[in-house]
């Protein structure tokens, strides 16, 4: 199993750009999640979804837009990328049930600078 | 407001050694405490999750304790290895897992 997958790696852009950064994972998992990890911050959640279907804001929503079409994809939209959006990106899924212990397993990151 | 605080924010040790992480909180309702391991250029992996009933938890060399009275917890390293130097992240979850609460880590370098 590959797990969580993201691309880019790394992106840069200039100020008002657009962009998608993709997630992907092969586990079948009912949650996925994006957060952006900032120095001196814990990771704070973007948005969320806890199916096809279906997304939800979470802390910092703005300027971010999602979609999921199906159970794999959850991407990532910038849709006019500013400087305070520079910061590494994690994509994140895990099963939806259970007690609400479950784990979340985080792909490697997309680092993105806006200049 | 929900809060968890890391200590310290960076430690240094030497190969072989033993270490203590340590993290507050302030979330409530609390429903679990996990610890995740974040190696440099990395997404973060998990190393334990804890319920409120348990005292610790042991992975490997790894070991977690909650003190749920007192809203505290330790990451205890054994023998640490140079593989052990990475960023140890502290995660409580209010309700269901949605609402984690992240803390900003701490920052392990094992040195030879």
């Amino acid at each position: 199993n590959a797990g969580v997958t993201q691309t880019p790696k790394f992106q840069v852009l200039k100020t008002g750009q657009s962009m998608t950064l993709q997630c992907a994972q092969d586990m079948n998992h009912e949650y996925m999640s994006w957060y952006r990890q900032d120095p001196g911050m814990g990771l704070r959640l973007i948005h969320y979804s806890v199916g096809a279907g279906i997304t939800d804001q979470g802390e910092v929503p703005n300027g971010y837009n999602v979609s999921r079409s199906t159970t794999e994809d959850f991407p990532l939209r910038l849709l006019s990328a500013a400087p305070s959006q520079t910061s590494v990106y994690f994509c994140a899924s895990s099963y939806r049930g259970g007690t609400g212990a479950n784990v979340l397993t985080f792909g490697a990151g997309s680092r993105l600078t806006v200049l | 407001k929900n809060q968890v605080e890391q200590s310290p924010q960076s430690l240094i040790i030497l190969e072989g050694k033993n270490c203590t992480l340590q993290c507050n909180y302030t979330v409530s309702p609390f429903s679990n405490l996990r610890w995740y391991k974040q190696d440099t250029g990395r997404g973060p992996v998990s190393l334990t999750i804890m319920t409120f009933s348990e005292n610790t938890k042991s992975n490997g060399r790894y070991t977690a304790t909650l003190d749920a009275d007192t809203k505290q917890s330790s990451l205890h390293i054994t023998a640490s290895q140079l593989s052990d130097s990475a960023s140890y992240i502290c995660v409580v979850s209010v309700t269901g897992f949605q609402k984690l609460v992240f803390g900003t880590g701490t920052r392990l370098l094992v040195s030879p």
